[in-house]
């Protein structure tokens, strides 16, 4: 079966401008995850949906927002970039609440900000 | 407060050498669930197992094992024979029942298999 998709896998973006990031979860997977690594703070939770509602929220400024569409795509919106925004982000589907099947993670997206 | 601790950041051991990833956590939660993920250059996490707070068995699977000890507060994942394919970062992460539906996960542990 298809894996988690995230696009862009690659995207340079100057500071100030805002940027959208997109995740198809695998087929039938309700919950969605984001996550942001970067090499000081390691990966860090942002936001969790699960059936277009936004059940948890990680420790990062309102400039990152999220949304879950009815097929269960979700898309992460960063506005007003910084440069510490530049990160690797990391989607991630489940099946099952708790990542009891393990959560799927998509290959991510490089984003850097200029 | 959740946490998790994975000491070794960097680890290099010539193949087919047996090799042991220390993963210590901290939680207070009685129900919880804890991870261990693969990170290849490739840059997405595989998922390897998931262990919950109830279960100690350890497991094997094929080459790969793991150790978990609630007296301890450590769940240890080795490679054995390993192979330069075992080459990644291994992260650590626990999930908590009562707490939110994420993952928090360990500063990983950057394996380097010599051939």
């Amino acid at each position: 079966k298809a894996g988690v998709t995230q696009t862009p896998r690659y995207l340079i973006k100057t500071r100030g401008q805002q940027v959208t990031l997109s995740c198809s979860p695998i087929s039938g997977h309700r919950s969605v995850s984001w996550y942001q690594q970067t090499p000081g703070q390691g990966l860090q939770f942002l936001f969790e949906y699960f059936s277009e509602t936004q059940r948890n929220k990680g420790n990062f400024p309102g400039r990152f927002s999220g949304r879950q569409f009815s097929n269960s795509r979700s898309e992460m919106n960063v506005s007003t970039l910084e440069l510490g925004d530049s990160a690797l982000y990391l989607c991630a589907s489940s099946s099952q609440d708790r990542g009891l099947d393990g959560y799927t993670f998509g290959s991510g997206t490089r984003l850097t900000v200029v | 407060a959740q946490k998790v601790t994975q000491a070794q950041t960097e680890i290099s051991v010539v193949e087919k050498e047996d090799v042991t990833l220390d993963c210590v956590y901290e939680t207070r939660d009685t129900t919880y669930y804890l991870f261990w993920y693969k990170q290849p250059p490739s840059g997405e996490l595989v998922f390897l197992i998931r262990r919950n707070s109830f279960d100690e068995q350890n497991e094997i699977s094929g080459r790969y094992s793991w150790n978990f000890q609630k007296s301890t507060s450590s769940f240890n994942f080795t490679i054995t024979a390993s192979q330069v394919v075992d080459s990644a970062v291994y992260f650590c992460a626990l999930s908590e029942e009562a707490g939110a539906n994420n993952l928090f996960f360990g500063t990983g542990t950057r394996l380097t298999v010599i051939p």
